[in-house]
């Protein structure tokens, strides 16, 4: 069985400012984690995956998420925020060789000029 | 190359008429998964699919929903008699042969927003 608990519904951060996702997963195995994000009306482009290889994984538009075992974590991070990363983003879980994508709760984050 | 394509992008029904959801994955793409995102919510799995068979309906409803992905065409998802908590986002997501989410990431279609008067 697996998990994903996203600890903030909403992020307001000003432009230029860093933004951080909070994602913690509870897996029985050793999951794939990916991040994606979700433009209102629009379907889910995927941000960036972990699975298994380097801890820190660097993905598109700037953004980059740490493996955190000891801490259930993997949270998303941006050093400087751009108007257009206003959306809903979806921290989610697959087992390794598995399917079925467990998706968190979302956090919508807001940019501010 | 055509991301995966759904439709229709909107859909009204009133109560107790059918639902036929459809979508055409990426091209070289034989897997697909149907999920349903409610108000306010993350996506919630409802079934994966590949060609002619049905690999994992753990998420479907037991009544009223079922899905196909014939041998040629696209993947449709059919909602009998729909309620009014059937209204919803339906997303499909496709990917390429291979073992799991973790090496082949499944891309997703715009959804079709589902609406019941």
């Amino acid at each position: 069985a697996q998990s994903v608990t996203q600890l903030d519904s909403h992020v307001s951060v000003s432009e230029g400012t860093p933004v951080l996702l909070r994602c913690n997963y509870s897996s029985s195995y050793s999951p794939s984690l990916f991040w994606y994000v979700q433009h209102p009306n629009k379907g889910l482009q995927l941000l960036l995956k972990y699975t298994s290889a380097a801890t820190l994984v660097k993905g598109i538009n700037g953004f980059e998420a740490e493996f955190k075992k000891s801490e259930t974590s993997f949270h998303l991070t941006k050093p400087s925020a751009h108007m257009s990363d206003a959306a809903e983003y979806f921290c989610v879980v697959s087992a390794p060789a598995g399917n079925k994508l467990t998706f968190g709760g979302g956090t919508r984050v807001l940019v501010k000029p | 190359n055509a991301g995966v394509m759904q439709n229709p992008r909107h859909l009204v029904r009133r109560r107790g008429q059918e639902a036929r959801l459809r979508c055409s994955p990426m091209k070289g793409h034989s897997h697909v998964y149907w999920y349903r995102q409610l108000p306010e919510e993350g996506l919630k799995f409802m079934v994966y699919l590949q060609k002619e068979n049905i690999i994992d309906e753990s998420g479907m409803p037991k009544e009223r929903f079922s899905a196909e992905f014939p041998k040629e065409g696209p993947s449709i998802l059919r909602i009998q008699q729909v309620v009014r908590g059937d209204s919803a986002a339906y997303f499909c997501a496709s990917s390429p042969p291979g073992q799991g989410a973790g090496s082949q990431p499944q891309h997703f279609g715009d959804g079709t927003r589902l609406s019941i008067l």
